[in-house]
């Protein structure tokens, strides 16, 4: 059964910093990671898919890399703004069974202090 | 292009009742998922639809049952609800049904009481 945990739970920054989020999964026959951001009590917003044939993507001030024989994953985001504050949650889908479905981890809450 | 819609945004339940949440995806997608987020947590699947069929459901009880229609949208329902049902639930869509990018609503906060 695919696991997938984030750490930290919880980051807090002063702004204009860079910061690494980090990911990591238990199976690493997958198709994809995708990584989201979920404002309070919202829905989630997609940031960046990374295909299990590719290393990294890059959206703007994000970078997102993929290990998937390490199983892991981190998001960069570079100088950091109060706006980034959210939640952010990656999740993957399976290559093998359970590939309907998407697993997610519980997400690092991130705060930028201006 | 209007991305995922999902109604109402907002319910209230009592115990014991039903109800019935609403997911139209983005055009052109074929595929929709959804998801419940209890506060806390990342989202849990329950049901995959893909060309109108279920490709895969989630461990959720049989209260739980969705479908889609011919135009893609789909419907998600919860009989017998509990208090435990109270959470965001989530509609995702995507174009294909493995390997493309999924999008989500807003989200519909149930809170059963």
């Amino acid at each position: 059964k695919q696991e997938v945990t984030q750490i930290p739970a919880a980051l807090s920054v002063p702004e204009g910093e860079n910061l690494v989020l980090n990911c990591s999964f238990t199976d690493s026959a997958i198709y994809n990671l995708q990584w989201f951001r979920q404002d309070p009590g919202k829905g989630l917003t997609s940031l960046l898919l990374i295909q299990s044939s590719q290393r990294e993507q890059t959206s703007g001030r994000l970078n997102a890399s993929l290990d998937k024989s390490s199983g892991r994953s981190t998001l960069y985001i570079a100088a950091s703004q109060p706006g980034d504050s959210a939640t952010y949650l990656c999740a993957v889908r399976n290559s093998g069974a359970g590939s309907y479905q998407l697993t997610f981890g519980k997400g690092t809450k991130l705060s930028v202090i201006p | 292009d209007a991305g995922v819609t999902q109604s109402p945004t907002h319910l209230i339940k009592t115990r014991g009742q039903q109800v019935t949440l609403r997911c139209s995806p983005i055009s052109g997608h074929k595929s929709v998922s959804w998801y419940q987020q209890v506060l806390g947590q990342g989202p849990q699947f329950i049901f995959q639809y893909y060309e109108k069929e279920e490709r895969g459901r989630g461990n959720f009880p049989d209260r739980f049952s969705a479908r889609q229609f011919p135009n893609y949208s789909s419907e998600l329902n919860v009989n017998a609800l509990l208090l435990g049902d109270s959470a965001l639930y989530l509609c995702a869509s995507s174009l294909q049904r493995l390997n493309t990018e999924a999008f989500f609503g807003q989200g519909t906060r149930l809170t059963v009481v």
